[in-house]
């Protein structure tokens, strides 16, 4: 069974700061990866997809990192701002799996 | 322009009532799903349609019913419900599914805050 943990579950930081948000998975036979936000009372929005053969993905500000083998996956953000405050989740897909198995989520809150 | 969209925006109901909710994507998309988020924020899929045809039906009440009349609507009907059914749904869609080999990104819309009392 695939489980997939985010550490930590919140995350302060100044503004202005380059940060990084980690997600694990236990199993490596992954089809992709996801990150998505998700704002307080509002719904998912999906940030970067990272396909099994691919290493990374970078959207802007925002660069996801994918190792297999070690099943895990970073999702950075350079000089983060007070609107990047957000729940970060990241999900899974396995092979032969349509679903997605979500992780805990990471609160970030940038301090102005 | 909305992509996905889930009515009602916020659900408060009484024990044992049916209740439904529908979702509607405009994307062209040929897989939609349901997710349950719980009180500590943990998204979980229900179902998935693909072209109308279940094709996730993971360990869920049978007082859960979706229905897809086509490809752009999947409504989840809900019997008889519990306390534990309060929970924020979410609906979500993608062009296609893994066994077509074209998994893509899912979009997700707003949300339904369902409460029992």
């Amino acid at each position: 069974k695939q489980e997939v943990t985010q550490i930590p579950a919140a995350l302060s930081v100044p503004e202005g700061e380059n940060l990084v948000l980690n997600c694990s998975f236990t199993d490596s036979a992954i089809y992709n990866l996801q990150w998505f936000r998700q704002d307080p009372g509002k719904g998912l929005t999906s940030l970067l997809l990272i396909q099994s053969s691919q290493r990374e993905q970078t959207s802007g500000r925002l660069n996801a990192s994918l190792d297999k083998s070690s099943g895990r996956s970073t999702l950075y953000i350079a000089a983060s701002q007070p609107g990047d405050s957000a729940t970060y989740l990241c999900a899974v897909v396995l092979f032969g799996n349509e679903k997605l198995t979500f992780g805990t989520g990471t609160r970030l809150t940038i301090i102005p | 322009d909305t992509a996905v969209s889930q009515t009602p925006k916020y659900l408060v109901t009484q024990m044992g009532n049916d209740k439904s909710i529908k979702c509607e994507q405009n994307l062209g998309h040929d897989t939609m799903y349901w997710y349950k988020q719980d009180s500590k924020k943990f998204l979980k899929i229900m179902f998935s349609y693909n072209n109308k045809e279940l094709i996730i039906n993971e360990t869920v009440p049978n007082r859960f019913s979706p229905k897809s009349p086509d490809k752009a609507h999947l409504n989840l009907h809900i019997n008889s419900l519990e306390l534990g059914d309060s929970a924020v749904y979410f609906c979500a869609s993608s062009q296609a599914f893994w066994g077509q080999r074209t998994q893509e990104t899912q979009y997700f819309g707003p949300g339904t805050r369902l409460l029992v009392l």
